[in-house]
């Protein structure tokens, strides 16, 4: 069992390059999420899925899309990186709203 | 807007002593809240989830307690430990039919505990 995975673990992109990020869990759980992490930001909330198929926005949106095509993935995809999307970004997932949320290990991307 | 504040930014102990985090929230409309940990460079793990309904929960030398009708929370740890040194986060997930389990966090408290 291993949890909630990330791949890659580091990422170095130049302005207006493209890279998928990619989560996986295997607890068979309906909701997932991405986050990224900033320094005096705090964690802040890009995209979810409450489901197969679906997603929608969070707080941060804007430069990220999002796809679900089967329940164990989730991918975050950055079409023309900026360097404002320097970050560290989390994957992260849980049964439903009642139960504990758990998080991958994190992916460090600097946009130069 | 739920905002979530944490409660020192930052604390430095001596090795064995007592000590309490503290963590608010602005909206009581919550399912639960969960206390995490982070140490540099890694994810965040869990460490205590408190549905809206508890109190309290234990899991060995920390214990958290929840009010949610003044909106507070706080972690103890007993007898600190070096390797209990860490960023601690409180996270809450807000009720309401759009909320789907989202967390909104609080800025944190980075723990150092001195040998």
């Amino acid at each position: 069992n291993a949890g909630v995975t990330q791949t890659p673990k580091f990422r170095v992109l130049k302005t207006g390059q493209s890279m998928t990020l990619l989560c996986a869990q295997d607890m068979n759980h309906e909701y997932m999420y991405w986050y990224r992490q900033d320094p005096g930001m705090g964690l802040r909330l890009i995209h979810y899925s409450v489901g197969e198929g679906t997603t929608a926005k969070g707080e941060v949106p804007d430069g990220y899309n999002v796809s679900r095509l089967k329940k164990q993935n989730f991918l975050l995809g950055l079409e023309s990186a900026a360097p404002s999307q320097t970050s560290v970004y989390f994957c992260a997932s849980r049964w439903d709203r009642v139960h504990e949320q758990y998080f991958g290990p994190g992916t460090r991307l600097t946009v130069t | 807007k739920q905002e979530v504040t944490q409660i020192p930014a930052a604390l430095s102990v001596p090795e064995g002593e007592n000590l309490v985090l503290n963590c608010s929230f602005t909206d009581s409309a919550i399912y639960n809240l969960q206390w995490f940990r982070q140490d540099p460079g890694k994810g965040l793990t869990s460490l205590l989830l408190i549905q809206s309904s508890q109190r309290e929960q234990t899991s060995g030398r920390l214990n958290a307690s929840l009010d949610k009708s003044s909106g507070r929370s706080t972690l103890y740890i007993a007898a600190s430990q070096p390797g209990d040194s860490a960023t601690y986060l409180c996270a809450v997930t807000n009720a309401g039919g759009t909320s789907y389990g989202k967390l909104t966090f609080g800025q944190g408290t980075i723990l150092t505990v001195h040998p």
